[in-house]
Order: C-alpha cells, then sequence, then structure tokens
C-alpha cells in the first residue's frame, strides 16, 4: 500500500525566508507525486507534480521540488516566501490503478511579517 | 476553467439524520472523488468513481454512500449522520487516462457540523 508522511505539522517562517516542507513517500514502483496548497477557506490547488525525467520540477508561484529515489523523499522549496504563501500544503503520491492519491497529514504555514 | 462547485460551504445537521452532499464539475471529468478532511490525517479517501453508475470504495467508506447518476454530478450520502461524521468534505474531479494521473481539480469544501 502506498502512503505519505510530512513530518512537520505546522512551520513558521519569516516573510523574504527560504521555505523547506518535507514529504516522504512509500510505494513499491515508480510514484507519481504531487505537491498541493490549500489558502484558508479555499479548496485544493496542484502547486507541481513528479512523473518521469528531471527530478528537479518547477511549479507555479515560485515553488519546487526535488524527487530523490534515494531516501524516497519529494520535497518543496521556495527560495523567499511571501505573506501570501501562508497555507497548509498536502504532499500526494499516486500509483495503483485508478487515479487514485494518497494525501500526507499536511504542512501549516504560517509567515511572519 | 475547471470548475467544481459543491452545494453547501457550511452545513449543521442532527444525529441520525440522513445528509446529502452534492457535488458537480463541469469540464466532462469521467473520475470523481469524496475526501474528507481533518487536521493533522490530511485528506482521506471515502469514494470514487470512473464513470456513471460506477463507483469504488476508498479507504474510509464507512458509514457513506454516494450515487452517480450523471457524469457532472456526484453525491455523499450519509444515511445516519453521526457526531464523528463532523469534517470537512472535499470533492474532486479529474480526467481519466489509463496510462497516467492526470490532476485533481477540487471544490471549496463543505464543513458539516453533526450535533
Amino acid at each position: 500500500a502506498q502512503s505519505v508522511t510530512q513530518p512537520d505539522i505546522h512551520i513558521t517562517v519569516s516573510e523574504g525566508a527560504s521555505l523547506e516542507l518535507r514529504c516522504n513517500y512509500s510505494y513499491g514502483a515508480t510514484p507519481y507525486l504531487f505537491w498541493y496548497v490549500q489558502s484558508p477557506g479555499q479548496g485544493l490547488q496542484l502547486l507541481l507534480k513528479y512523473f518521469s525525467g528531471d527530478t528537479l520540477v518547477q511549479g507555479i508561484k515560485g515553488f519546487e521540488a526535488e524527487f530523490k529515489r534515494s531516501q524516497s523523499s519529494f520535497n518543496l522549496r521556495k527560495p523567499s516566501v511571501h505573506w501570501s504563501d501562508a497555507a497548509e500544503y498536502f504532499c500526494a503520491v499516486g500509483g495503483a490503478a485508478g487515479n487514485k492519491l494518497t494525501f500526507g497529514g499536511g504542512t501549516r504555514v504560517l509567515v511572519k511579517p | 476553467d475547471v470548475k467544481v462547485t459543491q452545494s453547501s460551504r457550511y452545513l449543521v445537521k442532527r444525529t441520525g439524520e440522513k445528509v446529502f452532499l452534492e457535488c458537480v464539475q463541469d469540464m466532462d471529468h469521467e473520475n470523481m472523488f469524496w475526501y474528507r478532511q481533518d487536521p493533522g490525517l490530511g485528506l482521506r479517501l471515502i469514494y470514487f468513481s470512473y464513470d456513471v453508475k460506477m463507483k469504488e470504495k476508498g479507504d474510509i467508506p464507512e458509514g457513506y454512500s454516494v450515487s452517480r447518476e450523471k457524469k457532472e454530478r456526484f453525491s455523499l450520502i450519509l444515511e445516519s449522520a453521526s457526531t464523528n461524521q463532523t469534517s470537512m468534505y472535499l470533492c474532486a474531479s479529474s480526467l481519466f487516462t489509463s496510462a497516467t494521473y492526470n490532476e485533481q481539480f477540487f471544490g471549496p469544501g463543505t464543513r458539516l457540523t453533526v450535533l
């Protein structure tokens, strides 16, 4: 069975500082990996996805993520955080049939002025 | 733009009531999903559907059923609501492509409180 762990429940970062959110997955074959963001009161929006090829993927809003097979990780990064990045972030893995995704528990990001 | 709409943003029901949550998508997607979102647990899949009248159980189907009579509409039913079903419910849809995964598009969610 596939699973996702996001070790950090909350992260506080100063505006302008860099941000890294951790994601570890468990899946026997090559996974499909996603990062979604949920702003307060909103549904989830896709930030980026990894299917194959280049292990560093670029997404929207200045985010990027790196797939590391040896570490079963897919960490999300942003070089300089803006106040509007305050949100909850979810990592998800797909691999089983049927387009199902398994989500991690989420990381809530707070941005200090 | 893909749009997934959910019938209510907030809903308050009493224990034992039958509850219907409606979801409509406007992009002719084959796949539709119902999740519940709880703090610290992320999103957990309740049911999903590949096509009209097709449904499959997700990870936590107990206490729920679904209905998909039309391609654009996917309903979640709580046959007899209980307090432990108080949660945020999210609907999503995606295209079906056999060889790959497609982005799931999410609705804004329905926050259900069962008293």
